[in-house]
Formats: C-alpha cells, sequence, structure tokens
C-alpha cells in the first residue's frame, strides 16, 4: 500500500531539547510539506519542498529546520527556539508540487512540551 | 493576502438532517478550492476539490460543494448525514498565480446525533 507514514505519533519533550519528527512517503512524489495543526485553527504550513535537496520557508518557519536528501523521506526538527512547539504536526506530499495536485496527509505526530 | 472564512466553528445536528458547512474565501487573484477531512487524530483527507468547470462538485460519500465566484463561497452540503460523518472539516484554496501554498480556514466540527 501506498501512503505517507509519521513517528512517533506521539512524542514529548523537555523544554530545551531539540526533536525530530520523521515524514516518509512511498507514493514517489516529488513534493512533500509540513503543517502545525492548533486547536481552533486551521493548518499552517512551517516548511515545503518541490524537489530534493530544495525547501522553501513556510509562514511559520522560525524554530524549525528541515532537510530533503532523499525523495521519500522529509524530517522536521523542532528546535529549542520554537516558542511554542506543542502541536499536532502533519506531513503531507503531492505529485508534482503543482496548484492542482492533491496534497496527501500522513496521520500525523502531536507534540507535547513538557 | 488571501483567507479563508469558516463562521461555525461546531455544527450540531440529527442523523439523516441535511447540513451545510460555510466558506467563504477573499483573494485577490483566482483561486482553486479545496474541502478536507479530519477524523479524530487522523491526517485529513480530500473530500472534493474545484479546479474548473461545473460548479458543483460531489464527493463518493454523498457531500456536494457549490463554487460561488460572486459570493466567494464553497459552502459543503450533505442531504442525510451519518453518524460516521462526525469530524472536522477544513476548506482551502490555492492561488492560481503559481503559489504552492494551500491557505486553510479554522475548520468546523460537523457533530452528528442519533
Amino acid at each position: 500500500d501506498g501512503g505517507i507514514t509519521q513517528s512517533p505519533k506521539y512524542l514529548f519533550r523537555k523544554e530545551g531539547q531539540n526533536v525530530t519528527l520523521s515524514c516518509e512517503q512511498n507514493l514517489n512524489h516529488d513534493a512533500m510539506y509540513w503543517y502545525r495543526q492548533d486547536p481552533g485553527q486551521g493548518l499552517r504550513l512551517i516548511y515545503y519542498s518541490q524537489i530534493v535537496n530544495d525547501f522553501q520557508k513556510g509562514d511559520i518557519a522560525e524554530g524549525y529546520s528541515v532537510s530533503r536528501e532523499k525523495k521519500e523521506s522529509f524530517p522536521l526538527t523542532v528546535t529549542s527556539a520554537q516558542k511554542n512547539p506543542t502541536a499536532f504536526y502533519l506531513c503531507a506530499s503531492s505529485k508534482f508540487g503543482g496548484i492542482q495536485d492533491t496534497q496527501y496527509f500522513g496521520p500525523g505526530t502531536r507534540l507535547t512540551v513538557l | 493576502a488571501q483567507s479563508v472564512t469558516q463562521l461555525d466553528s461546531q455544527v450540531p445536528v440529527f442523523e439523516e438532517a441535511p447540513v451545510e458547512l460555510r466558506c467563504n474565501y477573499s483573494s485577490s487573484v483566482s483561486v482553486y478550492l479545496f474541502w478536507y477531512v479530519q477524523y479524530p487524530n487522523q491526517g485529513l483527507q480530500l473530500l472534493l476539490k474545484y479546479l474548473s468547470g461545473s460548479t458543483l462538485v460531489e464527493s463518493i460519500n454523498g457531500f456536494e460543494a457549490e463554487f460561488n465566484k460572486s459570493q466567494t463561497s464553497f459552502h459543503l452540503r450533505k442531504p442525510s448525514v451519518h453518524i460516521s460523518d462526525t469530524a472536522e472539516y477544513f476548506c482551502a484554496v490555492i492561488r492560481m498565480d503559481s503559489s504552492y501554498k494551500l491557505i486553510f480556514g479554522s475548520g468546523t466540527r460537523l457533530l452528528v446525533r442519533p
């Protein structure tokens, strides 16, 4: 089955620690995205990547970093500089990154800062 | 800048009743429009989208949405809801002028009661 996997499902972090969220897809999609979801709000774009070794900041990139070394993988690091990291994080991918392409979402990772 | 407004944060409805979830957008350029559904603790799934052509689009599970350009709306409707339709519904737009960014509304929680 093709799809997007995110791990872990739940993640707890102490203040001051960096954590990395995993996102893998086997859909052979070129484009990948990271969103943050907070209660009562829609999704906000953190970073996106249209091809390997290239990525762009979204609306709320501060305190986050990404890499795109492989087509299938787009990990997100939440750094200690992120002031309010507790949220639900969703990874998505689309075939070419074009504006008509459907974005497919993974199941999400819920990050809680203790 | 473009924005998406979902005025109703929660819509309670009895099973087999009709429902309408409202979505209005503002944009200086033409947009494509999407409805996504999110079941508890899961990622988002595409419900339907409007790219061009007929302004009425349908999903496989009985939902439909109509693009109204003059009113800048894309309301989602279903003539008879089921308990299983209980979920959060997000309206989203993407600009036609080469932006790859989905802009999401804040979501509407549909609560179907027996």
